[in-house]
């Protein structure tokens, strides 16, 4: 069964850099022909997608929203995804979730569980 | 791009059906098929309940089931029960390949 957990620092302060891993483990097959993705969900509000990865290449697609504060990677050899959000407010606060979907078109697939970051001095 | 307009809540009694909406534009929902529909319990993670407009993930029960003409998409929900409360967030891809979602609905089982 596989399995995605974000990890990452729980406390960010204002204006420095929000950086959070997702760690993939079990199921079978390879990551190459599948995007992943990044989505966060504020306290008591809804979702908003970040952006997405295609393992396979690197190509990347942000939301134009936070397009110039975001960066989205893969480390192949570990297996995992990583998000970089610079110059965080507390606007940025909520929970993380990271994504494997199988076409850019569409986010259905597996979600992790979600990690809660707070962004505060 | 903006946010998909959902309704902020709909209720029904147990073994009601109810119908969640989803309105975009011709650049989103009314464009493509891949509308999704996800449920989320309080604390938890959001949960696929509806792919590509109208099809079910293995395990989700067929109560659910989704549609969509022009630019609105509809989540529909048969016999009620008291587990389906929850938020119902869609969501839908865009022509300049990027994702969006609505802004969830809350469905409250009386």
């Amino acid at each position: 069964q596989l399995q995605l957990q974000e990890s990452g620092p729980g406390l960010v302060k204002p204006s420095e850099t929000l950086s959070l891993t997702c760690n993939v483990s079990g199921g079978s097959g390879s990551n190459n022909n599948y995007y992943w993705g990044w989505i966060r969900q504020p306290p008591g509000r809804g979702l908003e997608w970040i952006g997405s990865i295609y393992y396979h290449s690197g190509s990347t697609y942000y939301n134009p929203s936070l397009k110039s504060r975001v960066t989205i990677s893969v480390d192949t050899s570990k297996n995992q995804v990583s998000l970089k959000l610079t110059s965080v407010t507390a606007a940025d606060t909520g929970v993380y979730y990271c994504a494997r979907h199988g076409t850019i078109r569409s986010l259905s697939g597996y979600w992790g569980q979600g990690t809660l970051v707070t962004v505060s001095s | 791009q903006s946010a998909l307009t959902q309704p902020a809540s709909v209720s029904g009694s147990p073994g009601q059906s109810i119908t969640i909406s989803c309105t975009g534009t011709s650049s989103d929902v009314g464009g493509y098929n891949y509308v999704s529909w996800y449920q989320q319990h309080p604390g938890k993670a959001p949960k696929v309940m509806i792919y590509e407009v109208s099809n079910r993930p293995s395990g989700v029960p067929d109560r659910f089931s989704g549609s969509k003409s022009a630019n609105t998409a509809s989540l529909t929900i048969s016999g009620l029960q008291a587990e389906d409360e929850a938020d119902y967030y869609c969501s839908s891809c865009t022509s300049s390949y990027t994702l969006v979602f609505g802004g969830g609905t809350k469905l409250t089982v009386l």
